[in-house]
């Protein structure tokens, strides 16, 4: 079982719609929870991150955490096709010293 | 303030070959990780390195090594460099969030290696 798991996509909504990502985590120690988008031939850049059970807003971007059932899910309202980019769900997996696992990753594509 | 910056951003080897990628982390920011991103992968951790020693690796041969420098920046080496080695390097430095105990990660844009 891998310790991050996403569907690779290509996840395909129309502009105005609401984009739904999920992630599933195999360590249930995990604390925090981080949402990072990727533009093709670009790096990473952190999106947000949450850690308490429950819904996280942050303008059009709303991450959801269910510790119990180790499930984590960034929503994204209004797509635009400027959305349209790989989002990396990553976990800090406790280890003695906190280390960041990647899952492979949900292409998102909002189209016009 | 300047971000994570890594050099070089592009690079060409050949099998057999080493080389050596650099980083140097975000202002405030003392830890540094690696990570390897294959062409559509997820980044795979490759180590982190902290007060100047390695303290977590990931399941890299040690074909890979790194080193940390007083001032925090790092280098990456990657010795016999074969096909597989070919990827996106990318550099992170962190700051542990004392509010909730987050380790969170900024990039630097990466290091693009191909081996021939």
């Amino acid at each position: 079982q891998k310790e991050v798991e996403q569907n690779s996509g290509p996840l395909s909504v129309p502009e105005g719609a609401i984009a739904s990502l999920n992630c599933t985590y195999s360590d249930r120690g995990s604390q925090s929870f981080f949402w990072y988008r990727q533009y093709s031939g670009k790096s990473p850049e952190l999106i947000m991150f949450i850690y308490s059970n429950g819904d996280k807003e942050d303008g059009r971007f709303t991450a959801q955490l269910n510790k119990a059932s180790q499930y984590v899910s960034l929503l994204i309202r209004d797509s635009q096709p400027s959305d349209s980019a790989t989002y990396l769900c990553a976990v800090n997996i406790r280890t003695g010293f906190q280390k960041l696992v990647f899952g492979t990753g949900t292409r998102l594509l909002v189209s016009p | 303030d300047a971000g994570v910056t890594q050099s070089p951003t592009h690079l060409i080897k050949t099998r057999g070959q080493q080389v050596t990628l650099r980083c140097s982390p975000k202002s405030g920011h003392d830890t540094v990780s690696w990570y390897q991103q294959a062409l559509g992968q997820g980044p795979q951790f490759i180590f982190q390195y902290y007060e100047e020693e390695e303290r977590q690796r990931g399941n890299f041969p040690d074909r890979f090594s790194g080193h940390q420098f007083p001032n925090y920046s790092s280098e990456l080496n990657v010795n016999a460099l074969l096909l597989g080695d070919s990827a996106l390097y990318l550099c992170a430095s962190s700051l542990v969030l004392a509010s909730s105990g987050a380790n969170v990660l900024t990039f630097g844009a990466g290091s693009r290696l191909t081996v021939l």
